[in-house]
């Protein structure tokens, strides 16, 4: 089975801070990695993907991540955050085989303060 | 390039009662998905469609939730009857294929009283 784990359901930052959002993931199959982030009563947007190559991936909207395979982890940063940058982002892996389905992490609350 | 349509935005029933949202994907594109998003909780898979065949509906309530898929296009996800637990965001989303990028509507926030 596959599960993702975000290690903080909120992170508030003061604006053109750096950020880092966690993520962790379980998989006993391989996997592609993604972020979404969701604006207030908005769908998803892809931020960004790592399907394979280089570990350092950059996205929308000034955020890369970075694919650590030997610590199962995916975490998303951003040099300086602003306002506009406050909304709910969203780590998942996606099963490579069958229904390729998604899989989703429960969520990390980013707000930034002025 | 119009996105992901989806209606009603917002439902408000009592427990019990049925419910039906509304899926338009965006043009041409083949997989169509439903998720189930929790207040707290990233989306849940529910149904996945690849035309107007199922590929996935492991997670779906079936004895309540039910979906279809006429003509490979548009979707419908029914809930009959709703409980108190059903209330959530459900969000469609669609694909050119099952490995290409997912794009998501802006969902239907139900609320079972």
């Amino acid at each position: 089975a596959q599960s993702v784990t975000q290690l903080d359901s909120q992170v508030p930052v003061f604006e053109e801070a750096p950020v880092e959002l966690r993520c962790n993931y379980s998989s006993s199959v391989s996997v592609y990695l993604f972020w979404y982030v969701q604006y207030p009563n908005q769908g998803l947007q892809l931020l960004l993907k790592y399907l394979s190559g280089s570990t350092l991936v950059k996205g929308i909207n000034g955020f890369e991540a970075e694919f650590n395979k030997s610590q199962t982890s995916f975490h998303l940063r951003k040099p300086s955050v602003h306002i506009s940058d406050t909304a709910e982002y969203f780590c998942a892996v996606r099963i490579i085989q069958g229904a390729q389905k998604l899989v989703f992490g429960q969520g990390t609350r980013l707000t930034i303060n002025p | 390039e119009a996105g992901v349509a989806q209606s009603p935005r917002y439902k408000i029933i009592e427990k019990r009662q049925s419910v039906a949202f509304w899926c338009n994907p965006i043009s041409g594109h083949a997989t169509l998905y439903w998720y189930q998003q929790i207040l707290g909780q990233g989306p849940k898979l529910l149904i996945q469609f690849q035309n107007n065949g199922v590929v996935d509906d492991s997670q779906l309530p079936k004895d309540r939730f039910s979906a279809e898929r006429l003509k490979g296009v548009d979707s419908t996800l029914k809930i009959q009857p709703a409980k108190l637990e059903d209330s959530a965001v459900y969000l469609c989303a669609s694909s050119l294929g099952l490995k290409d990028e997912q794009f998501f509507g802006p969902g239907t926030r139900l609320t079972v009283l």
